[in-house]
Formats: C-alpha cells, sequence, structure tokens
C-alpha cells in the first residue's frame, strides 16, 4: 500500500521568501504524484501533478515540485511568497483500486500549515 | 456548471442516529469519492466509485454506505453513527481516474458533529 509523508506540520514565512515544503512517498511502481492546498473552510484545490516526463513540473500560483525517484520525495517549491498563500497544502499519491485503469486511490499525507508572516 | 455539491453543510447528530450525505456533480463526471478529514490526519478516503453501479472501499469504510445509481450523485450513509465519526466529509468528482491523469475537483465539504 502507498503513503506520503509530510514531516512538517507547520512553516512560518515572511512574505516575499523563498518557500519548500517537503513531502516524501512511498509507492512500488512509478508513483502519479499531486499537490493540493486547501484554504480555511474551503475544499481542496489541485496546484500540480506529476506522471512521468520531466521531474520538475510546473503549477498554478507560481508554485513548481521536482519528482526524485532516488529520495521518493515531491518537494513543492515557490521561490517568493505572498500573504494569499497561506493555506494548507497537501501531498498525495494514487494507487491501484479496482479498476482496469488502476490509480483510483488517492493517499493523502497529513498536511503542512503555512503561515506568513510580513 | 454548479461544480461539486454537498448538502447539507454542517449537521449535529446524535449516538445511532442515521443520516445521508448528499454529493452531486453536474460536470457528466464518471470518477467519485468520498473522504474524510480529521485533525492531524490529512483526508482519508472512504468510498470512491468508478461508474454508475461500480463502487469500492477506500481506507476508512467501516460505518459508512455507498451507492451509485446515476452519474451525478454520491450519497454517503452513515447507518448508526458514532461519536467517532465526527469529522469534515468532503466529496470530489473527476472525469476520468483521479489518479490518471485526470484533475479531481472538491466540493466544500459538509461539517458533521455526532454527540
Amino acid at each position: 500500500a502507498q503513503s506520503v509523508t509530510q514531516p512538517d506540520i507547520h512553516i512560518t514565512v515572511s512574505e516575499g521568501a523563498s518557500l519548500e515544503l517537503r513531502c516524501n512517498y512511498s509507492y512500488g511502481a512509478t508513483p502519479y504524484l499531486f499537490w493540493y492546498v486547501q484554504s480555511p473552510g474551503q475544499g481542496l484545490q489541485l496546484l500540480l501533478k506529476y506522471f512521468s516526463g520531466d521531474t520538475l513540473v510546473q503549477g498554478i500560483k507560481g508554485f513548481e515540485a521536482e519528482f526524485k525517484r532516488s529520495q521518493s520525495s515531491f518537494n513543492l517549491r515557490k521561490p517568493s511568497v505572498h500573504w494569499s498563500d497561506a493555506a494548507e497544502y497537501f501531498c498525495a499519491v494514487a494507487g491501484k483500486g479496482i479498476s482496469n485503469f488502476g490509480n483510483e486511490k488517492l493517499t493523502f499525507g497529513t498536511g503542512t500549515r503555512l503561515t506568513i508572516i510580513p | 456548471n454548479a461544480g461539486v455539491t454537498q448538502t447539507p453543510k454542517f449537521q449535529v447528530l446524535k449516538t445511532g442516529q442515521s443520516m445521508t450525505l448528499q454529493c452531486a456533480q453536474d460536470m457528466n463526471h464518471e470518477y467519485m469519492s468520498w473522504y474524510r478529514q480529521d485533525p492531524g490526519m490529512g483526508l482519508r478516503l472512504i468510498h470512491y466509485s468508478v461508474g454508475a453501479g461500480i463502487t469500492d472501499q477506500g481506507e476508512v469504510p467501516n460505518g459508512y454506505n455507498v451507492s451509485r445509481s446515476t452519474t451525478e450523485d454520491f450519497p454517503l450513509r452513515l447507518l448508526s453513527a458514532a461519536p467517532s465519526q465526527t469529522s469534515v466529509y468532503f466529496c470530489a468528482s473527476s472525469y476520468g481516474v483521479a489518479g490518471n491523469q485526470e484533475t479531481q475537483y472538491f466540493g466544500p465539504g459538509t461539517r458533521l458533529l455526532v454527540l
């Protein structure tokens, strides 16, 4: 079974500073990886996803993530954070279920809460 | 499009009561799923469906039932509510299988309190 670890429960950064959120996964095959963001009281929004190809993927709102197979990591980065980036961030990996296509089951990490200070 | 809608927004139940959380989408998505979100535990998959009439269990299915009679609707039933089911419940949908290069769209959530 797949699993995801987000080792940082809470991170605080200054507005304009760079950001890196860590994500480590465990999965037996080539992983399909996702980053989602959740603003307070809201549902989740997809930031970016990795399936194959270029290991550096670009997402919305200026975020990017790098897939490193050797380290089983998929860290999220942003060069300069804005106050509006304050939210909770979730990494997820897709695993096989019952359909012929597989990858129906998403397993989420426990999340990293990001606080931005002026 | 209304996207993914969930009703009710908030519900209080007594232990042993039953209820159904409603989820609907108007995007003709085949894949739908239910998650629960608890503090410090992220989102955990309860049940999912890959099309009308086809459902499967996720990570935490005990105490919950689902069925999928139409493409649009995917209700989640609590047969006998327990305090451990106090949580925020999210429904999500995608055109194809969620993990296969398809973006999953989340509803706004239902907050459930079981006393």
